[in-house]
């Protein structure tokens, strides 16, 4: 059965500081990973997709890296910021495609304090 | 216009009301999704419509009824539900009609209460 763990579950951080989150899968055949930041009662909104060639992709303050060999993933987050406060869910698709193929992590909630 | 618009944002209804919820988009995605979301949780998919035509149905209650009346609007029909049913749902829509290799537009979702 396809999975996607994602560590910490929660994360409180101060204004300022780095933080990574974790995301490890076991999705077969792979295709791509996704990374989405999620604001309360907002959808989420996509931060990077990486296919397996792919080792690092960054998006301002973002940075994901991908090793597909231990399929393992983490988002980077430089210098945080209050807005930074969200969940953020990562999602494996797998190469068969379809909407079905797509398996979410529960998500990191990450708090940024002033 | 890159955005996927959900109306309501929020709706609270009995369990023998009939409402609908409703999703645009203008981004000629041919593939949109209905999602449902409780809290802590990660989405949930739902539906599946490709070029208008329902492509996944993940063994959805009845109560839930989804429509696509063009490539650009997708509703969702809602009759006799149950508190359980409480829940964010969202919209999404791709580019292809397999969400494996695109990347889905998600909608900023209904907050939907059952009493």
């Amino acid at each position: 059965k396809n999975q996607v763990e994602q560590s910490p579950q929660s994360l409180i951080i101060l204004e300022g500081k780095n933080c990574t989150l974790q995301c490890n899968y076991t999705v077969s055949p792979f295709s791509n990973l996704r990374w989405y930041k999620q604001d309360t009662g907002r959808g989420p909104v996509s931060l990077t997709i990486m296919t397996f060639s792919e080792n690092t992709k960054s998006n301002g303050r973002y940075t994901a890296t991908l090793d597909a060999d231990t399929k393992q993933s983490s988002l980077h987050i430089t210098a945080s910021q209050l807005s930074d406060s969200a969940s953020y869910i990562c999602v494996v698709s797998d190469s068969g495609g379809g909407a079905d193929g797509l398996t979410f992590g529960k998500g990191t909630h990450l708090i940024i304090q002033p | 216009d890159t955005e996927v618009t959900q109306t309501p944002k929020h709706l609270v209804m009995g369990m023998t009301n009939k409402k609908s919820l409703k999703c645009e988009q203008h981004m000629g995605h041919r593939a949109m999704y209905w999602y449902k979301q409780k809290a802590k949780k990660p989405p949930e998919l739902m539906f599946v419509y490709s070029y208008e035509k329902l492509s996944i149905n993940e063994s959805v209650p009845s109560r839930f009824s989804p429509e696509c009346p063009n490539s650009s609007l997708l509703n969702l029909h809602l009759h006799a539900l149950q508190p359980e049913d409480s829940a964010l749902y969202l919209c999404a829509s791709s580019q292809v009609s397999t969400a494996g290799a695109n990347v889905l537009t998600f909608g900023a979702g209904s907050r939907l209460t059952v009493l």
